[in-house]
């Protein structure tokens, strides 16, 4: 059980939107910047987006971040076949003292 | 160009012991947090242990508490990672990540490396 919450899949056609949503708590997203990796099939994690919305170099405008209170999501606008990955939020909790992750979410394109 | 090398990984009996390490390159090693992240075969990312730039904090997840020990050599540019009283669980691939913090925008991991896998 991740102490971030995220759906487990999401999916969409080509040019679709996804978003994916994160839910945390006070200690964590509520207090904390979130962060956001992706992680293509067979490779390693990759930092997508953080301190809630801000791209890292060369990481297309498609994908955006928000948070609101306590929970946070990213949206992957006009989805790509390049966009089929995991992604992950992550968070520092400050009542465990530790980097919080959520479960992942599977992004499909149809 | 920033470069993160793990190695170490092997296969060990339960109770047994592993030595981790990561070289860095291509940034100033001794200028930031490093991170030991690991995924279980098939399953999600999972936080293990940070240590600040000149290893006088350092954080464990619950899990690996009393167990596992992060440490640094910031003359050799090296992480480590001490594992000992290893468990099935532990069976993962272990990542080494940089981790850049400000004030204003908080940490995040911006590099990572291809990781390590320890099989238990």
């Amino acid at each position: 059980q991740s102490v971030l919450t995220q759906p487990p899949s999401a999916s969409g056609t080509p040019g679709q939107r996804v978003t994916i949503s994160c839910s945390g708590s006070s200690s964590n997203i509520g207090s904390n910047t979130l962060n956001w990796y992706q992680q293509l099939p067979g490779t390693a994690p990759k930092l997508l987006m953080y301190s809630h919305n801000q791209r890292p170099s060369g990481v297309p405008d498609r994908f955006s971040g928000s948070k609101s209170g306590t929970s946070a999501s990213l949206a992957i606008s006009g989805l790509q076949s390049e966009d089929e990955a995991d992604y992950y939020c992550a968070a520092w909790d400050a009542s465990l003292n530790a980097v919080v992750f959520g479960g992942g979410t599977k992004v499909t394109v149809l | 160009e920033v470069q993160l090398v793990e190695s170490g990984g092997n296969l060990v009996q339960p109770g047994g012991s592993l030595r981790l390490s990561c070289a860095a390159s291509g940034f100033t090693f001794s200028n930031f947090w490093m991170s030991w992240v690991r995924q279980a075969p098939g399953k999600g990312l999972e936080w293990v242990a940070n240590i600040k730039q000149d290893g006088s904090e350092k954080y464990y997840v619950d899990s690996v508490k009393g167990r596992f020990t992060i440490s640094r050599d910031n003359a050799k540019n090296s992480l480590y990672l001490q594992m000992n009283s290893l468990r099935a669980e532990d069976t993962a691939v272990y990542y080494c990540a940089r981790v850049a913090c400000s004030s204003s925008i908080g940490c995040y991991s911006d590099y990572w490396g291809q990781g390590t896998l320890v099989t238990v």
